[in-house]
C-alpha cells in the first residue's frame, strides 16, 4: 500500500523565490497535517486539515506561508517568498480522523540560500 | 490542553542494555498515547499505540510501553537495544473523540554504543 508521497524529497532555491511542496494523502485518510521539523524547534505542527476544510492554521509562521487542499488526494504547501530561516524538513501526514495514529511521508528538505 | 514532556534529550546507551524512555503528559481525560521512531532522512513510524485496555502494550521491533495513569507517565522500554534503535524517539498524546490532531513531545535522541 502506498503511504503518504511528499514531493519533492529534496529543495534547493534562493531566497525570495517561490516554493511549493506536495503531498498525497493516504487513500480514504480524511484528515491531512502539515509539519516542519528543525533542530532548535523541534516538530511543529503549522496547519491541519479535515474533509479538505482548514481547521487550524495557527502554526503558521507568517503570511508567508500558505497551504491548500483543493481534493482529498493533493495539498501543497507554498512559501512566498521564501526566506532562509525557512531551511527546514517539511512533513505531510495524515490520518483517518484526528485521534488515530498519523501516517508520515519522508518530508522534504528544504534550503533557503 | 494537552501537552507532552519527554525530558531527556539525548539518552547513550550501550548495544545489548536495557532502554527506557521517559514520557509525560498531560491531559484531563483518558488519553490516547503513542510511540513514534524517527531514523535520520526519514519520517516518523509508529512504534506503539494505547488506545484502552491493558496498560502494557507491545510494539514493533520489541518495543513496548507502559501507561500509568496515576503518574501520567507512557515510558517506552526495550530489554536489550540494538546498533539499529539509533533514531530519535517521539511521544505523542490525543484525545478520545473530535478531530483534534496529535500533540507531540520534543523527542529523545538515542545513540548506541559498541
Amino acid at each position: 500500500d502506498a503511504g503518504v508521497i511528499q514531493s519533492p524529497r529534496h529543495e534547493v532555491t534562493e531566497m525570495g523565490q517561490e516554493v511549493t511542496l506536495r503531498c498525497k494523502p493516504i487513500s480514504g485518510h480524511n484528515s491531512l497535517f502539515w509539519y516542519r521539523q528543525t533542530m532548535m524547534r523541534g516538530l511543529e505542527l503549522l496547519i491541519y486539515f479535515n474533509n479538505n476544510v482548514p481547521i487550524d492554521d495557527s502554526g503558521m509562521p507568517e503570511d508567508r506561508f500558505s497551504a491548500k487542499m483543493p481534493n482529498a488526494s493533493f495539498s501543497t504547501l507554498k512559501i512566498q517568498p521564501s526566506e532562509p530561516r525557512d531551511s527546514a524538513v517539511y512533513f505531510c501526514a495524515s490520518n483517518s480522523q484526528g485521534n488515530q495514529p498519523q501516517h508520515f511521508g519522508d518530508g522534504t528538505r528544504l534550503s533557503i540560500l | 490542553a494537552q501537552s507532552v514532556t519527554q525530558p531527556d534529550i539525548h539518552i547513550t546507551v550501550s548495544e545489548g542494555a536495557s532502554l527506557e524512555l521517559r514520557c509525560n503528559y498531560s491531559y484531563g481525560a483518558t488519553p490516547y498515547l503513542f510511540w513514534y521512531v524517527q531514523s535520520p532522512g526519514q519520517g516518523l513510524q509508529l512504534l506503539l499505540k494505547y488506545f484502552s485496555g491493558d496498560t502494557l502494550v507491545q510494539g514493533i521491533k520489541g518495543f513496548e510501553a507502559e501507561f500509568k495513569r496515576s503518574q501520567s507517565s507512557f515510558n517506552l522500554r526495550k530489554p536489550s537495544v540494538h546498533w539499529s534503535d539509533a533514531a530519535e524517539y517521539f511521544c505523542a498524546v490525543g484525545a478520545h473523540s473530535g478531530n483534534t490532531p496529535l500533540v507531540f513531545g520534543k523527542g529523545t535522541r538515542l545513540s548506541v554504543i559498541a
